[in-house]
């Protein structure tokens, strides 16, 4: 079983509207923490926001909040007022281990003007 | 301060030839990552290293592929033979620490990989 899911392959979205980007998680751990990294079409990994299980307040970062539904298994990735740049694919990841992150496979994100 | 460094950006090699990608971390990571990225499979962990240990390489795809760290500023990824199918981007990344937490991973650029 995958890890992590992201059912969106692609997305186009106005700019200055909010976007939503879904991500579930499948651990046992109790401990974990969850990323968001976003790649633009330069290739370089950008880590944009982290959220720990233990974390009772979805975290924020300036743009970016992430809507952490422990319950579900989710942690969302939301960008408030969207602008051309954020133009990107984005990538949902998990630590449930010391070690390296587990990533999903990804979503396109398209901002239109 | 300098981000993770990684060479060559690019790389162009034929069936067969030994390939040798560079690392080199942040200064005081202690935890240094390799990653390959392909559309197929998507971003996948080859191996990570903790002060300058291996310490999973369960990601390592064959026996072509090994990796070092000599010292705690230098790491190699080394491919021998190489096979079309190892193209990809080959990511080096790191951390102050590799537990559990909100130890941000810090990406190199990447090695683009052609293998002919």
């Amino acid at each position: 079983a995958q890890k992590i899911t992201q059912t969106q392959p692609g997305m186009f979205v106005q700019e200055k509207e909010a976007v939503t980007l879904d991500c579930t998680y499948d651990t046992s751990d109790q401990s974990y923490g969850l990323f968001w990294y976003k790649q633009p079409s330069s290739g370089e990994m950008i880590f944009l926001i982290y959220q720990g299980s233990y974390d009772e307040q979805n975290a924020t970062e300036g743009r970016y909040s992430l809507n952490f539904q422990k319950a579900r298994k989710s942690a969302n990735l939301v960008i408030s007022a969207s602008q051309l740049g954020d133009s990107a694919m984005y990538f949902c990841a998990m630590r449930d281990s010391p070690g390296g992150l587990t990533f999903g496979k990804g979503t396109h994100l398209i901002i239109q003007p | 301060d300098a981000g993770v460094i990684q060479s060559p950006r690019h790389e162009v090699t034929e069936m067969g030839q030994e390939v040798t990608l560079r690392c080199k971390p942040i200064s005081g990571h202690n935890s240094l990552f390799w990653y390959r990225q392909t559309m197929m499979r998507g971003l996948e962990l080859l191996i990570y290293f903790n002060n300058n240990v291996p310490i999973d390489d369960s990601g390592m795809p064959e026996d072509r592929f090994s990796a070092k760290m000599p010292n705690a500023s230098f790491s190699t990824l080394k491919i021998q033979p190489s096979e079309p199918r190892d193209s990809a981007v080959y990511f080096c990344a790191s951390s102050p620490i590799a537990g559990v937490g909100s130890y941000e991973q810090y990406f190199g650029p990447g090695t683009r990989l052609t293998v002919t």
